[in-house]
């Protein structure tokens, strides 16, 4: 069975800083992998996605993922913060429509 | 517009009662899915359809059930709602090709007292 662990509930950065989310997935084969952002009172969108090829992904609003399928990790990162970051990140792990989604990270991004 | 569409976007009914939560999106996607998110477990997938004769149970359908009427329009609901069945419902689609990248609404909270 897939799943998907975030180990960090809520993460407090100062504006500027760099920002690193971790995520550890179990799969059985090689995982399609996902990151989502959620905003306060939306929906979840796409930050990046990692099908295969390179283990560095690029995604939108200067975010990136590294796969490292040694550690069964696909962590996400941001050099700079911006305040407009703070929202809830979810990673998730599965086939091409069958996701699962690990139960989010909280990050707070102070002045 | 959104792409994504969800109707009620809150709602508050009592034990016992029927929910229908409504979805309709105009990206021209065939698969549309519904998921419950609650605050520690992420989100569940309830309910997927590939197209509208095509509908599958998700990991969490018991006491759900749903309905696609067309290709762009799919509903979720609750037969007789429980106060366990408070959480917020998201709507989701992608395209047959499987990108990966799945759009969602805005959400639809549900409180049942």
């Amino acid at each position: 069975a897939q799943s998907v662990t975030q180990p960090d509930i809520h993460i407090t950065v100062s504006e500027g800083a760099s920002l690193e989310l971790r995520c550890n997935y179990s799969y059985g084969a090689t995982p399609y992998l996902f990151w989502y952002v959620q905003s306060p009172g939306q929906g979840l969108q796409l930050l990046l996605k990692y099908f295969s090829g390179d283990t560095l992904v690029q995604g939108i609003k200067g975010f990136e993922a590294e796969f490292k399928r040694s550690q069964s990790s696909f962590n996400l990162r941001k050099p700079s913060v911006h305040w407009s970051d703070a929202a809830e990140y979810f990673c998730a792990v599965g086939d091409d429509y069958k996701l699962s989604f690990g139960a989010g990270t909280t990050v707070t991004v102070r002045a | 517009d959104a792409d994504v569409t969800q109707t009620p976007r809150n709602r508050i009914t009592k034990t016992g009662k029927r929910i229908m939560l409504e979805c309709s999106q105009t990206k021209g996607h065939d698969r549309m899915y519904w998921y419950r998110q609650d605050p520690g477990l992420g989100l569940r997938l309830i309910y997927y359809s590939f197209d509208v004769k095509d509908i599958n149970k998700g990991e969490i359908s018991d006491g759900y059930s749903v309905s696609r009427q067309a290709q762009a329009k799919f509903s979720l609901s609750l037969e007789s709602a429980i106060p366990n069945q408070t959480a917020l419902y998201f709507c989701a689609t992608d395209s047959r090709i499987g990108t990966g990248e799945l759009f969602f609404g805005e959400g639809s909270r549900l409180t049942v007292l």
